[in-house]
């Protein structure tokens, strides 16, 4: 059983396209993040919800719009690609209770090439 | 804030000799640590992670970390690696604020175990 799943896995689109990346996490956890991965494979945050309410967002672009439908799902809408959209988006989840020392679960990623 | 440095973007070692990977963090306030590993087109994994306590910590794969206060540090290391280690090491902190609080990564650290 996938703890943490994205879908899809790759997606290829144009410039001025809108899109959706998927992520659904089935271990119970009540925060869940996206994280974006650049080509130089730097990682950095980009939105935290708890409890579907939205924790962080971390001066990304209107054009990017999470949705939590529920606690295990965290969905992320880009609308209008750019080319520097390119990346790996990983979407993590991890537990509240006990504080900041719990793991944090990452899911496969998902490689999105914008032509 | 908190910050955190990976001093070597790549490691190439032989099979079977002893690595470190180095990381420095800087933080006005006292951080979780942690190391990740990522394997070609995967996810992250959590090797292991620090909070207090003995400052030399021990993870899965046979990895260890030691965490130096002084020097604001926690490397890791392996006394001997394998083929199967080749993969890209994240170094991250993580503020102790509660427990949805994000991951702040260093760039990242690939190591390449040469037969």
């Amino acid at each position: 059983d996938t703890a943490v799943s994205q879908t899809p896995k790759y997606l290829v689109t144009q410039m001025g396209n809108d899109k959706s990346i998927k992520c659904e996490q089935n271990l119970g956890h009540d925060t869940m993040y996206w994280y974006k991965q650049d080509s130089k494979k730097f990682l950095k945050i980009m939105f935290s919800y708890n409890n579907k309410e939205l924790i962080i967002n971390e001066t990304v672009p209107n054009r990017f719009s999470p949705k939590s439908p529920d606690k295990a799902h965290l969905n992320l809408h880009i609308n209008s690609l750019e080319l520097g959209d390119s990346a790996v988006y990983f979407c993590a989840s991890s537990r509240t209770s006990g504080g900041a020392y719990n793991e944090q679960f990452f899911g496969p990623g998902t490689r999105l090439t914008v032509l | 804030a908190q910050s955190v440095t990976q001093l070597d973007s790549q490691v190439p070692v032989f099979e079977e000799a002893p690595v470190e990977l180095r990381c420095n963090y800087s933080s006005s306030v006292s951080v979780y640590l942690f190391w990740y590993v990522q394997y070609p087109n995967q996810g992250l994994q959590l090797l292991l992670k620090y909070l207090s306590g003995s400052t030399l910590v021990k993870g899965i794969n046979g990895f260890e970390a030691e965490f130096n206060k002084s020097q604001t540090s926690f490397h890791l290391r392996k006394p001997s690696v394998h083929i199967s280690d080749t993969a890209e090491y994240f170094c991250a902190v993580r503020t102790p604020l509660g427990g949805n609080t994000p991951l702040v990564f260093g760039k990242g650290t690939r190591l390449s175990v040469i037969a």
